[in-house]
C-alpha cells in the first residue's frame, strides 16, 4: 500500500540546535516533494517545494534534501528558535492526482 | 495580492443537520481548488479537488459533497451531518496542479457536531 510516514510524532529540542524532521514515502515515484508548517488552529504554510532531480534545497535557515534512492526526505532547520515551534508537513505528488500529506511532526523549540 | 476567505470561522452542528461551507479567493483567476479535513490526530485528508466551474473530483465517498458554481468560489455541503464528520475543513488553491506548485490554504472551519 501507498504510505508517507513522517517518522516521529514530536521532536523536542533546545534553541540553538538543528532540528531534522524526516519523510519517508513508500510505492510513490513523487517528481516533487513539498513542505509545509502548521501553527495550532491555522491553515499550513508553504515552505519549500524540491523537484527529484534537486538532491537539496535552502531557503534562509532552512534546508531540504531529497533522494529518491531512500524514498526520503529530510528538512533540517539550523539555529531553532522557539518562533520555529509548530507542526511540519511534508507532501508528495502522484502524477495524476493533487498532494497527498504526512502526519506532520511537531516540532518544540525551548529556550 | 490573493486572498483566500473560509467562513464561518467555527461552527457547532446537531448529526443530522446539513452543512455549507463556503471558500472564496481574490486576486486570481481560474485557480485549482481543494477541501482538505483534518481530524484530530489524522493528517490533511484530501476531500475534492476542482480545476474548473462545474469539474468535481472526489477522492473520498463520504455524505459530503462539493460544488463550484463560480471561478473563484468553492462550496463544501452535506444534506446530514454525522458524528465523524468533526474535523478542521480547509480551502486551499493553487496555480497550476499543485503537483508542481505550492498550495496556499484558507483559515479553515472548525466544524463540531454534537
Amino acid at each position: 500500500s501507498q504510505k508517507i510516514e513522517q517518522n516521529s510524532e514530536a521532536l523536542n529540542i533546545q534553541e540553538g540546535k538543528t532540528a531534522t524532521l524526516t519523510c519517508n514515502y513508500t510505492n510513490y515515484s513523487p517528481a516533487y516533494l513539498q513542505w509545509y508548517r502548521q501553527d495550532p488552529g491555522r491553515g499550513p504554510v508553504f515552505l519549500l517545494l524540491i523537484r527529484e532531480n534537486e538532491k537539496e534545497k535552502r531557503k534562509e535557515r532552512l534546508k531540504v534534501t531529497f533522494d529518491t534512492t531512500l524514498k526520503q526526505s529530510l528538512f533540517h532547520i539550523t539555529a531553532s528558535q522557539p518562533a520555529d515551534s509548530a507542526t511540519y508537513l511534508c507532501a508528495l505528488n502522484q502524477a495524476g492526482t493533487a498532494l497527498i500529506f504526512g502526519k506532520g511532526t511537531t516540532l518544540s523549540v525551548s529556550s | 495580492s490573493q486572498t483566500i476567505h473560509q467562513w464561518p470561522a467555527t461552527l457547532v452542528q446537531p448529526v443530522g443537520s446539513p452543512l455549507s461551507l463556503e471558500c472564496t479567493v481574490e486576486g486570481t483567476s481560474n485557480p485549482n481548488l481543494y477541501w482538505y479535513r483534518q481530524a484530530a490526530g489524522r493528517g490533511l485528508q484530501l476531500l475534492f479537488y476542482s480545476v474548473g466551474i462545474g469539474q468535481i473530483s472526489s477522492e473520498v465517498p463520504q455524505n459530503l459533497s462539493a460544488s463550484r458554481p463560480q471561478d473563484r468560489q468553492f462550496i463544501l455541503s452535506s444534506k446530514k451531518l454525522l458524528l465523524s464528520d468533526s474535523g478542521f475543513y480547509l480551502c486551499a488553491w493553487s496555480v497550476g496542479l499543485a503537483e508542481y506548485n505550492e498550495q496556499f490554504f484558507g483559515p479553515g472551519t472548525r466544524l463540531t457536531v454534537l
